[in-house]
């Protein structure tokens, strides 16, 4: 049980595009999703918190207007990269827990390349 | 979140026992110890977790301090499958989220 996946597992994209992640909790109702980014041979930095039907609420230093997040239902959140650059290419990992739980079960990540 | 320090990295012969240790000597009461580790190129998987006392699992033991400020992760048998960047994160039981910091881990390697 607990399984999260994430759509595309790769994407190549030309800089000035938009790309949108999916992020999906398959076997439970994933009340709170988080979203990561991972720099080669870095850790991962949390980017953004989202709630069911609410707005997201982004770190400090996370640009709201180019990450733009939306957690529509209980399974499905979506991360979309507006107006992609080089310096966005990533690593992006997202994570869920249920209504009161203590684990965060992540996906497999989706890595972004823009050129 | 209380911070923790692990060791940069760790070697380790298969099946033999890893004992992977974190100090978080500014640990709060309501801070749970979590141990998430990332094989390369794929997202975390959780471990196990607990508050004070010993936990097992089928995939490891976490071993805590009586004074809390202290646990070790404990990989019965290592295997090759094992090897990755293990992460010890507190997480407070309070708030209406629940974030986790990563810090940089602890990289395993596992010999054959």
């Amino acid at each position: 049980g607990a399984v999260v996946s994430q759509h595309p597992s790769w994407v190549i994209c030309k800089s000035g595009t938009s790309v949108k992640i999916e992020c999906r909790s398959l076997d439970f109702q994933a009340t709170t999703m988080f979203w990561y980014r991972q720099f080669p041979k870095q850790s991962l930095m949390l980017m953004a918190t989202s709630n069911e039907g609410s707005k997201a609420t982004y770190e400090q230093g996370v640009e709201k207007d180019k990450f733009l997040i939306n957690h529509a239902s209980l399974t499905l959140s979506t991360l979309t990269v507006t107006s992609a650059h080089p310096e966005d290419s990533s690593f992006y990992i997202c994570s869920a827990s249920g209504q009161g739980g203590t684990t965060q079960y992540f996906g497999p990540g989706t890595r972004l390349l823009v050129l | 979140d209380a911070k923790t320090t692990q060791p940069n990295s760790m070697e380790s012969n298969e099946e033999e026992p890893v004992h992977l240790p974190c100090n978080h000597s500014t640990i709060s009461g309501t801070d749970y110890i979590h141990w998430y580790r990332q094989l390369p190129s794929q997202g975390p998987e959780y471990v196990i977790h607990g508050l004070t006392s010993n936990v097992n699992n089928r995939m490891a033991s976490l071993a805590i301090a009586e004074d809390r400020k202290s646990s070790t992760l404990i990989l019965h048998r290592a295997t090759l499958r094992d090897a990755a960047v293990y992460y010890c994160i507190l997480r407070s039981i309070g708030g209406s989220n629940y974030k986790l910091t990563f810090g940089k881990g602890t990289l395993l390697t596992v010999n054959p």
